[in-house]
């Protein structure tokens, strides 16, 4: 049972155009989400996160967006760079009664990204 | 500020053995939280450890183990090791334990198991 789904494997986009990454989710108890970049041989690096409180978040050439009746956010990367192509994880964490899932995040399977220069 | 560092970077051993893996989180950071990642299934959450507790723990196996140090350093443990246990394994710090923030990976270890 994937809770977090990012429908598309890859994402091709020509230098200066805007990148927008899509993903959904199915646990409506998911209240945090954040996105990753992640080159190969490396760990994930994190980008920019959301909470559920909130519909906009921006850094940078980053926003990320949460529409949490479709259960649907998206980051955009506005101007896309040839340094952005990477593997791109959107994450989430549930919340519980008990606070201890702070730390547990579930991920999606990544969208490749390539930015053409 | 050093990042999350984890070693060995690189390892390999054989079916039946154990392994143990090290990560040191951000300095200051006291919650780590490990994670596997394969091509199948991609990122899964093993456990998380705050103040030496395991507080957290995803559905894996009880071949699966972790504890953390008083210094919040913390190793993950897997015993009799099976080819699907081949994976790279991901360390996580976060800040604090009981608030929304985000974590910060490791490099991670790549184990293969032959």
């Amino acid at each position: 049972d994937q809770q977090v789904k990012q429908n598309s494997p890859s994402l091709s986009v020509q230098e200066g155009r805007i990148s927008i990454l899509n993903c959904d989710y199915t646990n409506s108890m998911f209240d945090y989400f954040l996105w990753y970049k992640k080159y190969p041989a490396e760990g994930p690096t994190f980008l920019i996160s959301i909470s559920s409180i909130k519909d906009k978040n921006e850094d940078g050439r980053f926003t990320v967006f949460l529409n949490k009746s479709a259960k649907h956010l998206s980051l955009h990367i506005v101007p896309s760079q040839p340094g952005d192509s990477a593997v791109y994880f959107c994450a989430a964490k549930a919340s519980d009664a008990g606070g201890t899932s702070y730390g547990k995040l579930t991920f999606g399977q990544g969208t490749i990204l390539t930015v053409h220069p | 500020k050093a990042g999350v560092t984890q070693t060995p970077r690189y390892l390999i051993k054989t079916r039946g053995q154990q392994v143990t893996l090290s990560c040191s989180p951000i300095s200051g950071h006291r919650s780590v939280s490990w994670y596997q990642q394969t091509p199948g299934q991609g990122l899964q959450f093993l456990f998380e450890y705050f103040s030496e507790t395991q507080r957290n723990k995803g559905n894996f196996p009880g071949r699966f183990s972790g504890r953390q140090f008083s210094n919040s350093r913390s190793e993950m443990n897997v015993s009799t090791l099976e080819l699907g246990d081949s994976a790279l394994y991901l360390c996580a710090s976060r800040l604090r334990f009981n608030m929304n923030t985000e974590a910060f990976f490791g490099q991670g270890t790549r184990l293969t198991v032959v």
